[in-house]
């Protein structure tokens, strides 16, 4: 079966860079995905790796290491407005199964 | 811009009723799941579907079934409702061809079984 893991909680300082970890284990891997979920809201996708490296995507990058089966959601300039809950995900099997991690609820103070 | 919709956003049951929860998606996406939310447990799938009258348990598949009669539809069958089904669940949705496996939510619906 998969199984990830991420911190559950994080807190942080608005303007700061945060880095959220996730690590995975699973059997046919193609990638690793991000999201994120305000409180009473919907899961929003954020990025998606399928190869080893760096993902920007304007404040947000993520990170992958097939290798480690590690990844990182990093945020930089920090807003209050991404205070929210942020979910690894991981692809594997031949019909795209998406496994989600238990998620990291990410606090910014001022 | 892609849209995914559920039948209700709050619903309470009973324990041994029989519960339908139901999901339209209009943007002719192949694959179709449903997931739970509990605290601390993250998003659990429970069923998905990659094409019209195909299935495929997920993580957690008792206790629940489901149908896929029509491509834009997915829907979520509790045959006999228990309290510990009571969760928010959460349809989604993806096309095959989409190299960043993208899936987009509907709201969700909050079911309250007493």
């Amino acid at each position: 079966g998969q199984s990830l893991e991420q911190p559950s909680e994080v807190t942080a300082v608005e303007g700061a860079i945060v880095q959220i970890n996730c690590t995975y284990q699973t059997s046919g891997f193609y990638g690793l995905s991000w999201y994120q979920q305000h409180d009473g809201g919907a899961p929003t996708f954020l990025s998606y790796n399928a190869l080893d490296g760096l993902e920007e995507t304007g404040r947000f990058s993520s990170f992958l290491s097939r290798s480690d089966s590690y990844g990182y959601l990093l945020l930089q300039e920090l807003q209050m407005k991404d205070s929210a809950s942020y979910f690894c995900a991981v692809i594997s099997g031949g019909y795209q199964k998406v496994t989600f991690g238990i998620g990291t609820k990410l606090q910014v103070i001022p | 811009d892609v849209k995914v919709t559920q039948s209700s956003r709050y619903l309470v049951k009973r324990t041994g009723e029989k519960v339908f929860l139901e999901c339209v998606q209009d943007m002719d996406h192949e694959n179709m799941f449903w997931y739970r939310q509990d605290p601390g447990l993250g998003l659990r799938l429970i069923y998905f579907s990659y094409d019209v009258k195909m299935k495929e348990k997920g993580d957690i598949p008792e206790g629940y079934s489901v149908s896929r009669e029509k491509k834009e539809r997915f829907s979520l069958i509790l045959e006999s409702a228990s309290t510990n089904q009571t969760s928010m669940y959460l349809c989604a949705s993806s096309p095959v061809r989409d190299y960043s496996y993208e899936q987009y939510f509907g709201p969700g619906t909050r079911l309250t079984v007493t």
